[in-house]
């Protein structure tokens, strides 16, 4: 049984290019959320799905930002055109949802072990 | 808005030491309270979880308790060891809502 995974762990780019980052939830889990974190600072909700559907998007989310999730699995977040305030460590999580039944509370989400971003 | 303000570390105690490190929050309705530890070069894990008022979250020896007259969820362990050290998180769950809103960490590390 494995967690949450994230790729790439570590992305290096330069300012203006576009990248993007997988997150795989734990099996089964319908819901996964995207979070940002900066150095010395708690995590921030970037946006969270629920199966395929993107429910609730932050203010933090910019035009630049575009997240999916294609078939209720996987997700990506792009990132366009980047700027050096975008480096920062990405989470995901995941979390059962209420009717699922599956492992875990359905409070808890399970977060991934990041991806950090730096942008020069 | 909903908000979470935590003690600002870093803080260093000795082995066996008593912690306490303050969280409060700021929320519209009930919310869902937790703690969140991040230990060095891993991902964040849930250590313990309040749902209701009054409730008592409890797990490795550490407790806190949700208290709605004071808006608070302060993280206690009476013995502390060394492998404690990592950084701690207060975080909550709006009612109805799904995201987590975390504070701003505090950097505990316990000295042999």
């Amino acid at each position: 049984d494995t967690g949450v995974s994230q790729d790439p762990r570590h992305k290096i780019t330069k300012r203006g290019q576009n990248v993007t980052f997988r997150c795989d939830p734990i099996s089964e889990h319908n819901r996964l959320y995207w979070y940002r974190q900066t150095l010395g600072q708690g995590p921030e909700f970037l946006t969270y799905f629920q199966n395929e559907a993107q429910l609730e998007k932050s203010r933090l989310l910019s035009d630049r930002f575009s997240a999916e999730r294609p078939k209720g699995s996987f997700s990506t977040l792009e990132i366009q055109r980047t700027e050096q305030g975008d480096s920062a460590m990405y989470l995901c999580a995941s979390s059962p949802g209420a009717s699922s039944g599956h492992r875990g509370s359905v409070y808890e989400q399970y977060f991934g072990p990041g991806t950090r971003l730096t942008v020069t | 808005g909903n908000s979470v303000t935590q003690m600002e570390g870093p803080v260093t105690l000795s082995e066996e030491a008593f912690l306490t490190i303050n969280c409060t929050y700021t929320a519209t309705g009930y919310p869902s309270l937790f703690w969140y530890v991040q230990y060095p070069g891993e991902g964040l894990q849930l250590l313990l979880k309040a749902t209701k008022a009054d409730d008592k979250g409890s797990n490795k020896g550490f407790e806190a308790t949700y208290r709605k007259e004071t808006t608070s969820f302060h993280l206690e362990k009476g013995s502390v060891q060394v492998s404690d050290s990592a950084v701690y998180f207060c975080a909550l769950s709006p009612w109805g809502a799904q995201k987590l809103v975390f504070g701003q960490g505090t950097r505990l590390t316990i000295n042999p």
